[in-house]
């Protein structure tokens, strides 16, 4: 069974510090890795996705992958109480491409 | 707007009844997906599907049932065989299918609680 696996949290913050959040996942082949910010109650919202190892910036938001040790980090940078939310991390392996698996999310709490 | 349009936003289920949540979305997308999010969990597909008349079971099809006969609608029904389907019921899409890198939108979701 391919997994990908979070922290649960809460990761608690103060205002305007940069808030890591971490994902790994078991599927050596995976290709496609998304971030997605989930308000309580509320459905799911893409916020970044990566394809390529490396740093991609978007805003206050940084998507990290490290496909060698099947990483796949995300920085927000200058924390707002606004970005309180589950963060699920979301990859699509090769040999299931139209499948994404999604893990149980990290909650980042921001302090104001 | 384009979107992903779920309905209703609240649902409840009577012993021995089966119920359709709706999900329409006029983005264009090919591909549209069913999800049960239960509380502090992720997302659990249910049923997807690529094109119209074709669909495919998830990790958690059985009790639940779909129909794909227009690229716009994709309802999800959870039958009476469902045994516990109080859970938050999310409905994805996505441009093109099989061994695309493009990723999910969601609509805004269906509450379905157990009367």
């Amino acid at each position: 069974q391919k997994e990908v696996e979070q922290n649960s949290g809460p990761l608690s913050v103060p205002e305007g510090a940069i808030a890591s959040l971490n994902c790994t996942y078991s599927d050596r082949g995976s290709q496609s890795f998304f971030w997605y910010r989930q308000y309580s109650g509320k459905s799911p919202e893409l916020i970044m996705s990566i394809y390529s190892n490396g740093d991609k910036e978007d805003g206050r938001f940084t998507a990290q992958l490290n496909k060698a040790s099947q990483y796949v980090s995300l920085l927000i940078r200058d924390s707002q109480p606004s970005d309180s939310a589950t963060y699920l991390c979301a990859v699509r392996g090769v040999d299931s491409s139209y499948k994404l698996i999604f893990g149980s999310g990290t909650r980042l709490l921001v302090r104001p | 707007d384009g979107g992903i349009t779920q309905s209703p936003k609240y649902l409840f289920r009577k012993e021995g009844q089966n119920v359709t949540l709706s999900c329409e979305q006029n983005l264009n997308h090919d591909a549209m997906y069913w999800y049960r999010q239960d509380p502090g969990q992720g997302l659990r597909l249910i049923y997807y599907s690529q094109i119209v008349n074709d669909f495919q079971k998830g990790d958690i099809a059985e009790g639940y049932s779909v129909s794909r006969e227009k690229k716009e609608s994709f309802p999800l029904t959870v039958t009476s065989a469902q045994k516990n389907p109080t859970a938050f019921y999310l409905c994805a899409s996505s441009i093109g299918g099989v061994g695309g890198n493009q990723p999910q939108h969601f609509g805004d979701g269906t509450r379905l609680s157990i009367l």
